[in-house]
């Protein structure tokens, strides 16, 4: 069965650099969560969106920003990136009021 | 929002022992999950079970959602079970997951 999709699986960044991370749900799945996990750490919610629209938003940075786009694949933007941003980044995707399944996450490093 | 504690934080185990991992949660949940996180970061969704129990060759899972609590059995455990195991719950529908602490567990031969 087609899983959550996340791309890149590893990105190495300098300070102050922006990054870009991406979500494909599994199809048919019309909710986006993205999560952060910082080092050592239970991952923490960040935003998510339903039907293109942004639904809920935990501790997001003012520096992060995020968007569903119309196939339902989901971006999260990063600017200005502090050395406390290197954490893995988990999307998960549901449909109604399903289960949310996990991406494999994306590793960001920032140097 | 939903209070999600996880016990053991930690755990030491010797290959084949058997050990209960257990999860309380302080509100009513449209469904709870177990993973295993590996050492490269993955979650690995062991069960998806919001009430009763669930069996998975040397894994299982019960779930008493009346009491609000949920525990995950290993038997014989093996040093592959290594690793970091979330308990996290989906209040209701469209809404975030709330993951615990964790249990960090480590099988030595």
């Amino acid at each position: 069965a087609a899983g959550v999709i996340q791309s890149p699986r590893h990105l190495i960044k300098e300070k102050r650099e922006t990054a870009t991370l991406k979500c494909y749900p599994i199809p048919r799945h019309d909710t986006v969560y993205w999560y952060q996990q910082g080092p050592g750490q239970d991952p923490q919610f960040l935003i998510s969106f339903y039907e293109k629209m942004q639904s809920d938003k935990g501790s997001i940075p003012d520096r992060f920003s995020a968007q569903q786009f119309s196939d339902y694949h989901s971006e999260l933007n990063m600017s200005s990136l502090e050395l406390g941003d290197s954490a893995l980044y988990f999307c998960a995707s549901s449909s109604a009021v399903g289960t949310q399944y996990f991406g494999p996450g994306t590793r960001l490093t920032v140097l | 929002g939903i209070q999600v504690e996880q016990s053991p934080p930690d755990l030491i185990l010797q290959e084949g022992a058997n050990s209960t991992l257990r999860c309380n949660f302080s509100d009513s949940v449209n469904n709870l999950q177990w993973f295993h996180q590996n050492p490269w970061g993955q979650l690995i969704n062991l069960f998806y079970i919001p009430s009763g129990t669930k069996q998975n060759g040397r894994l299982s899972a019960t779930t008493v959602a009346t009491e609000r609590y949920s525990l995950l059995y290993i038997s014989s455990s093996q040093t592959t079970d290594s690793g970091v195991y979330f308990c996290a719950v989906e209040p209701g529908g469209y809404q975030k997951v709330t993951f615990g602490i964790g249990t960090k567990l480590q099988v030595i031969p």
